[in-house]
C-alpha cells in the first residue's frame, strides 16, 4: 500500500517561531488530512487538503499532488501548538491511512 | 451541530476484563470508522461501518474485538477479555460518504483505554 513519511520525528520550537512540517507519501493520492493531537489526546481536524493551499489562523498547509507532498506551516507558534501533527490519506477504501507524526514542543 | 462523541473518556480496567466504548457520530454521517493508537506508535484503522453494516474490518487485531452499529447510529466496540497490548487511545470518526471517499472525517475525542 501507500506509505506515508512524516518529517522531521520531532522538532522543538522557542515561542514565537516558525515551522514547516513535512508528509511524503509513496502514490497519488486524491484526499489527505492534517490532524494535530493535542496533549490531551484529542485529534483535532486541521486541513482536509488533496491539493493546493489552504490556510487558517496562523496555520496552512500546501499539498502538491503530483510530486507527492503536503507541508504544514505553523506561524508564530504559539505554547498551545505542542502536541503531535499528523497526515494521513484515504483511498478508495475510504480508511485513513498514516503517518507517524511529529511531535512539537513549544517552549514559553 | 454535535460533532462526534465518545464515551467513556478514559477506562482503566485489568487483564481480563471486559470494556465496551461508544461512539455517536455526527447525525446523518452513514459512514462510521474506528482507530486505535497504541502508545508511541502510529495511528491504526480498525473498522468502517457504512450504517449498521460493517464495510471493511480488516484492521480488528483479533475475535476479542467486536464492532456494532445496530440501526446504524451509534457504535459500540468492545474489548473482551482485554490484554495488556490493548491499551492505547480508540479512536472514533464519521463522514458523509462522498463519492470517491474525498471527503473529510471528523473525529471524537477518543477513549484512552489503559489495561493493567
Amino acid at each position: 500500500g501507500i506509505q506515508v513519511e512524516q518529517s522531521p520525528p520531532d522538532l522543538i520550537l522557542q515561542e514565537g517561531a516558525n515551522s514547516t512540517l513535512r508528509c511524503n507519501f509513496s502514490d497519488s493520492v486524491n484526499n489527505l488530512q492534517w490532524f494535530h493531537q493535542n496533549p490531551w489526546g484529542q485529534l483535532i481536524n486541521l486541513f482536509y487538503i488533496p491539493s493546493g493551499t489552504k490556510q487558517n489562523g496562523r496555520l496552512s498547509a500546501t499539498t502538491v499532488a503530483t510530486e507527492r507532498y503536503s507541508l504544514l506551516y505553523i506561524s508564530s507558534s504559539q505554547t498551545t501548538d505542542s502536541g503531535v501533527y499528523f497526515c494521513a490519506y484515504a483511498g478508495n477504501n475510504r480508511k485513513l491511512i498514516w503517518g507517524l507524526g511529529t511531535s512539537l514542543g513549544v517552549n514559553p | 451541530e454535535a460533532g462526534v462523541t465518545q464515551f467513556p473518556s478514559h477506562s482503566v480496567i485489568e487483564k481480563g476484563q471486559t470494556v465496551t466504548l461508544r461512539c455517536d457520530p455526527i447525525s446523518g454521517h452513514d459512514n462510521l470508522y474506528w482507530y486505535r493508537r497504541v502508545m508511541g506508535k502510529e495511528i491504526k484503522f480498525l473498522l468502517h461501518f457504512v450504517k449498521e453494516s460493517k464495510q471493511d474490518e480488516s484492521g480488528m487485531p483479533n475475535n476479542r474485538f467486536l464492532a456494532e452499529r445496530t440501526g446504524g447510529t451509534y457504535s459500540t466496540l468492545k474489548v473482551q477479555p482485554a490484554e495488556l497490548e490493548d491499551s492505547g487511545v480508540y479512536f472514533c470518526a464519521s463522514s458523509q460518504g462522498l463519492a470517491g471517499g474525498l471527503e473529510t472525517q471528523y473525529f471524537g475525542p477518543g477513549t484512552r483505554l489503559l489495561v493493567l
